[in-house]
């Protein structure tokens, strides 16, 4: 898997837009994206995810570069709830291993009023 | 769907003792992890099922752990006899296959405490 490096926290006023970086310089043509956060106490939930084209769902926007080299996860309206550590993986969506995601370190945002 | 579920949700326990977390997977899903999370290691992934059958053990950490499917909807992991060093939280999660992608959905998580 490709290694990704995310700032250690962030802070965003809460009714503004947070955009999260990660850099996966390493990525390999075939290994997705994938966003992850984790609220104090609770499991990890899934946001959003991506290979080439960006992404948008309800709870996020997930821009690639065009070299893929690196992201932005996109919380459009931040609210206070959305204070969690926030992972970026790059994951091969199929071969051998199919299906281990391996967590790093994240991001801590912060959304304060 | 009631989500992946998880018990015990806190256990208390004495060094030695033998430790059992059980988690019931999202029917359907094909992918059972187990993962732990600690301060130090942030979280890591034990081991995973797929059909039932272990394809990826390689994070237990020694003889002392295991994890059992018995069947799709169930599965254990063990920890006998248990250490001050395995406090953690403990979380399960399930995946579906034919989605293509790594949609993992992680249970609630059992906290564990050795004493």
């Amino acid at each position: 898997d490709a290694k990704t490096t995310q700032p250690t926290s962030m802070d965003c006023a809460e009714g503004r837009a947070a955009n999260l970086p990660c850099n996966h310089s390493t990525i390999s043509g075939n290994e997705y994206v994938y966003w992850y956060r984790q609220i104090h106490s609770q499991g990890p939930q899934y946001i959003i995810h991506g290979l080439k084209n960006n992404e948008t769902n309800e709870m996020a926007s997930l821009i690639i570069t065009e070299d893929r080299k690196s992201s932005t996860l996109i919380l459009p309206h931040a609210t206070l709830r959305d204070t969690a550590v926030y992972y970026c993986i790059a994951r091969n969506a199929g071969g051998t291993s199919y299906g281990k995601l391996t967590f790093g370190q994240g991001t801590i945002l912060t959304v304060h009023p | 769907d009631a989500g992946v579920i998880q018990s015990p949700r806190h256990e208390v326990t004495e060094m030695g003792q033998e430790v059992t977390l059980r988690c019931k997977p999202i029917s359907g899903h094909d992918y059972l992890f187990w993962y732990r999370q600690t301060m130090m290691r942030g979280l890591e992934l034990l081991i995973y099922f797929n059909n039932n059958v272990p394809i990826d053990d390689s994070g237990m950490p020694e003889d002392r752990f295991s994890a059992k499917m018995p069947n799709a909807s169930f599965s254990t992991l063990k920890i006998q006899p248990s250490e001050p060093r395995d406090s953690a939280v403990y979380f399960c999660a399930s995946s579906f296959a034919l989605t293509g992608a790594n949609v993992l959905t992680f249970g609630a998580g059992s906290r564990l405490t050795v004493l």
